[in-house]
């Protein structure tokens, strides 16, 4: 089985920095790498997929990088609405698409 | 609408048995491979099961293998999970999730208790 591995696994930053999450898969995933936003209270939202394709509806400032075995969501400048978990996933084990352990985001 | 929309959830007793219900609409169903995703209590999204557009192809993570069971209806536009041999760490809120990637779908959650 294809382990998602994420870090780190929490993160404080101040409205308007560049935050970065990176994602590792235990083996090639080429670019089948998906990253979730999950609020509390919320069904998980897709941000990106294909590891760089931003989901419609998604703002700008989330884009995503990687391909093989290293992944990266990266927020530009951090707003308030961007507190949430992080979820990557993986797409290219079919029908068995694990997460990494996610990424919980806050505001400093 | 397009929506999926999650049924069956409840308190059940360790060692017991539920069944979940899934039910899709304002879409073509038949089209998208579905699957299970759980969130325990304080802990992360995991997935748990998926089924192919014709019930061709079945997975199940180690967690629940040889417990929970996949089905769908094409007919009823409805996917199910049986679960069996509840267990305590099975507590969680229960997604269903249409495809994946760009085509995703989530539904809102169904509770799944165990407990004494």
């Amino acid at each position: 089985d294809i382990q998602m591995t994420q870090s780190p696994s929490s993160l404080s930053a101040s409205v308007g920095d560049r935050v970065t999450i990176t994602c590792r898969a235990s083996q090639s995933i080429s670019n089948f790498l998906n990253w979730y936003q999950h609020k509390v209270g919320e069904a998980p939202r897709l941000l990106i997929y294909a590891a760089s394709r931003l989901q419609s509806g998604v703002p700008s400032r989330f884009s995503g990088s990687g391909s093989g075995t290293d992944f990266s969501l990266t927020i530009s400048s951090l707003q308030p609405e961007d507190v949430a978990t992080y979820y990557c996933q993986q797409s290219y084990s079919h029908l068995m698409y694990t997460f990494g352990q996610g990424t919980k985001l806050e505001i400093k | 609408e397009v929506q999926l929309v999650e049924s069956g959830g409840g308190l059940v007793k360790p060692g017991g048995s539920l069944r979940l219900s899934c039910a899709a609409s304002g879409f073509t169903f038949s089209s998208y491979a579905m699957h299970w995703v759980r969130q325990a209590p304080g802990k992360g999204l995991e997935w748990v099961s998926s089924i192919s557009s014709t019930s061709d192809y079945i997975f199940y993570a180690d967690s629940v293998k040889g417990r929970f069971t996949i089905s769908r209806d094409n007919a009823k536009n409805s996917v199910y999970l049986q679960m069996h041999s509840l267990r305590a760490e099975d507590t969680a809120l229960y997604y269903c999730v249409r495809d994946v990637a760009a085509a995703v779908l989530w539904g809102q959650g169904t509770l799944v208790t165990v407990s004494p």
